[in-house]
């Protein structure tokens, strides 16, 4: 079983949906979250930062991380043509040692906002 | 553009061969992070550097070994090439590689191994 376990999808919705996009994971140790977007052939670009338990809201991205359930979303609200993209949940252990740097990411959620 | 900077973009080679691939961190970090993409595995954490200094290691393998050189670049070597080599190669870079640092994404090379 992977650590972190993302629907690929896809998941396709028209212009203006909110969408949803989950992850969840089995390591408790750990506590930074964040998402990623990546376009085609385009390195991931971070979109939103949780540290622990919470919401976090930026324009139209709010995430949120439920740390007793294992279980972090990212909701879009007002869903663009230009959030077409794939999406990564990446975390991070609150350990040092030799997996001090390590992102575990999801497989990522491939995502169409249809016109 | 996050800053990050990797070359070569494209790289076809056959089996058996070694390649390096490149990375240069934004300007002021101290930190680089080599990870792979690949459909089956998706993004896995190869190595992180500090200043230098190898600080995490990930599942790399042994025919695959990075380094930080003093001007904070990167280099990423890979030998005994095999198909399943195959994959997106990306290179990280954060302030410090700290737990709680943002790690900046570059553009990634692109390996395919015939």
């Amino acid at each position: 079983q992977k650590e972190v376990e993302q629907d690929p999808g896809p998941l396709s919705v028209p212009e203006g949906a909110i969408v949803s996009l989950n992850c969840t994971y089995s390591n408790s140790a750990f506590q930074y979250f964040m998402w990623y977007r990546q376009y085609s052939r385009k390195g991931p670009e971070l979109l939103m930062y949780t540290y622990s338990s919470g919401n976090k809201e930026d324009g139209r991205f709010t995430a949120q991380v439920d740390k007793s359930s294992k279980y972090i979303s990212l909701f879009i609200r007002d869903s663009q043509p230009s959030d077409s993209a794939t999406y990564l949940c990446a975390m991070r252990a609150n350990a040092g040692g030799t997996s001090y740097g390590k992102l575990t990411f999801g497989q990522g959620t491939i995502l169409t906002v249809h016109p | 553009d996050s800053g990050v900077t990797q070359t070569p973009k494209h790289l076809i080679t056959a089996t058996g061969q070694r390649v390096t691939l490149r990375c240069s961190p934004r300007s002021g970090d101290l930190s680089v992070y080599w990870y792979q993409q690949s459909l089956d595995q998706g993004l896995q954490f190869l190595i992180q550097y500090y200043n230098g200094e190898e600080r995490a290691k990930g599942n790399i393998l042994e025919r695959f070994s990075a380094q930080q050189f003093p001007d904070l670049h990167s280099e990423l070597n890979l030998s005994s090439l095999e198909l399943g080599d195959s994959a997106l190669y990306f290179c990280a870079s954060s302030v410090e590689g700290g737990l709680g640092d943002t790690q900046y994404f570059g553009p990634g090379t692109r390996l395919t191994v015939l």
